[in-house]
């Protein structure tokens, strides 16, 4: 069995700042483990994933993640916050078999202040 | 290379009726799978079908749902005598299907139950 959990279902940051999402994850197998974003009324698009490869993994728009086995958590961050990261932010894990259906915790909405 | 597309994006049922949710993989995906999000809450996973074949159901409730990929044509997913309960936004995703799959959303169909 996974589960995700995403601590926070609220983030604000001042534009400018550091982003930091977090995203702890329970898994009997090794996972593979994704960000996904938000936009209002829209679909999800993939921000990154890990895959076993390096633990340390950059996605598009600057965020990047760091999966920590010893802690189970894979937080998203972005040295800089830009008005467009405005989105709910949803981590997701999944088995690592192949093909296998996607466990998404609650989400996280960042606002960003001006 | 169109992305995953779904119609309508928006359908108004009146309780008791009908709903058919209909999703086109992108081209050369044959796994399909279909998520429904509630208001305020992440995405939960339903099924997840291959070319006429259902892998997973674990997610479907076990009356009025029901969902098909057939060898010509989208997926469809079908939810018969809707209730207000029904309402919600249903994402489709598709995949090539291999060790590491890489789902592609669509951008749902919001689902409103009068």
């Amino acid at each position: 069995a996974q589960s995700v959990t995403q601590l926070g279902s609220h983030v604000s940051v001042s534009e400018g700042a550091l982003v930091l999402l977090r995203c702890n994850y329970s898994s009997s197998v090794p996972p593979y483990l994704f960000w996904y974003v938000q936009y209002p009324n829209q679909g999800l698009q993939l921000l990154l994933k890990y895959t076993s490869a390096a633990t340390l993994v950059k996605g598009i728009n600057g965020f990047e993640a760091e999966f920590k086995k010893s802690e189970t958590s894979f937080h998203l961050t972005k040295p800089s916050a830009h008005m467009s990261d405005a989105a709910e932010y949803f981590c997701a894990v999944s088995g690592n078999f192949g093909n296998e259906k996607l466990t998404f915790g609650t989400g996280t909405r960042l606002t960003i202040i001006p | 290379n169109a992305g995953v597309m779904q119609n309508p994006r928006h359908l108004v049922r009146r309780r008791g009726q009908e709903a058919r949710l209909r999703c086109s993989p992108m081209k050369g995906h044959s796994h399909v799978y279909w998520y429904r999000q509630l208001p305020e809450e992440g995405l939960k996973f339903m099924v997840y079908l291959q070319k006429e074949n259902i892998i997973d159901e674990s997610g479907m409730p076990k009356e009025r749902f029901s969902a098909e990929f057939p060898k010509e044509g989208p997926s469809i997913l079908r939810i018969q005598q809707v209730v207000r309960g029904d309402s919600a936004a249903y994402f489709c995703a598709s995949s090539r299907g291999q060790i590491l799959p890489e789902a592609f959303f669509g951008q749902g169909t919001r689902l409103t139950v009068v």
